[in-house]
């Protein structure tokens, strides 16, 4: 079956420092790569997506590229901020038995100090 | 515009009791979904709805665990007979085709507590 693995938080950095969030998957098919964020008290929301290999995503200085050789899908930003703060989960959509089933990694916890 | 909306944003219940989970997804959207959220995990896959139909309810654990979306908007998640594992954060979200490549809107939740 399709899965989605993220390192284990929290990541916890200093403002301005520079941010990776590692994501692999093992589907079937082609799948579609999001990134959704979760900031405390809110409900998820779609950080950036890409719908086919070698496509970037990005919003809000966050990246990600969409790597069919490594089956990856790092999230990154040059400089953070304490505003970013957040729960941040990689997801996939991917053909399964004739459908498209979400399928959502464990998250992981941002902590950015001032 | 409005987003997607879920109510009781919670639900404390006894175990044994029925419980019912409505969504309220953003207008226009013909895709439904219903997700689970146990603390410190990602959101797992319950059902989902093209239009009225359910296009994939593979995630249901079981029979206890049934949804509809009768005129392809509102739709109500029902548990029967419920367990304490079955306490966890029911999430709603909608798209505007369907689950391939889409944007999927989330609800902000319902927090179900089984005693």
């Amino acid at each position: 079956g399709n899965s989605v693995t993220q390192m284990e938080g929290p990541v916890t950095l200093s403002e301005e420092a520079f941010l990776t969030i590692n994501c692999t998957y093992t589907a079937t098919g082609y799948p579609s790569l999001f990134w959704y964020v979760q900031y405390p008290g809110e409900g998820l929301q779609l950080l950036l997506k890409a719908t086919k290999a070698d496509d970037k995503g990005s919003n809000k200085g966050f990246e990600a590229t969409y790597r069919k050789e490594t089956t990856s899908f790092h999230l990154e930003k040059g400089s953070v901020q304490v505003s970013d703060s957040a729960v941040y989960f990689c997801a996939l959509t991917s053909e399964s038995g004739g459908s498209y089933i979400p399928t959502f990694g464990r998250g992981t916890s941002l902590i950015v100090h001032p | 515009g409005a987003g997607v909306s879920q109510t009781p944003s919670n639900k404390v219940t006894e175990k044994g009791k029925y419980v019912e989970l409505r969504c309220d997804p953003i207008s226009g959207h013909t895709a439904l979904y219903w997700y689970r959220q146990s603390l410190g995990q990602g959101p797992e896959f319950l059902i989902y709805f093209q239009g009225t139909g359910a296009a994939d309810d593979s995630g249901l654990p079981n029979d206890r665990f049934f949804a509809v979306r009768p005129e392809g908007s509102v739709s109500t998640l029902k548990i029967q007979r419920t367990e304490r594992g079955d306490s966890a954060v029911y999430l709603c979200a909608s798209s505007l085709k369907g689950p391939r490549g889409d944007t999927q809107y989330f609800g902000p939740g319902t927090r179900l507590t089984v005693l």
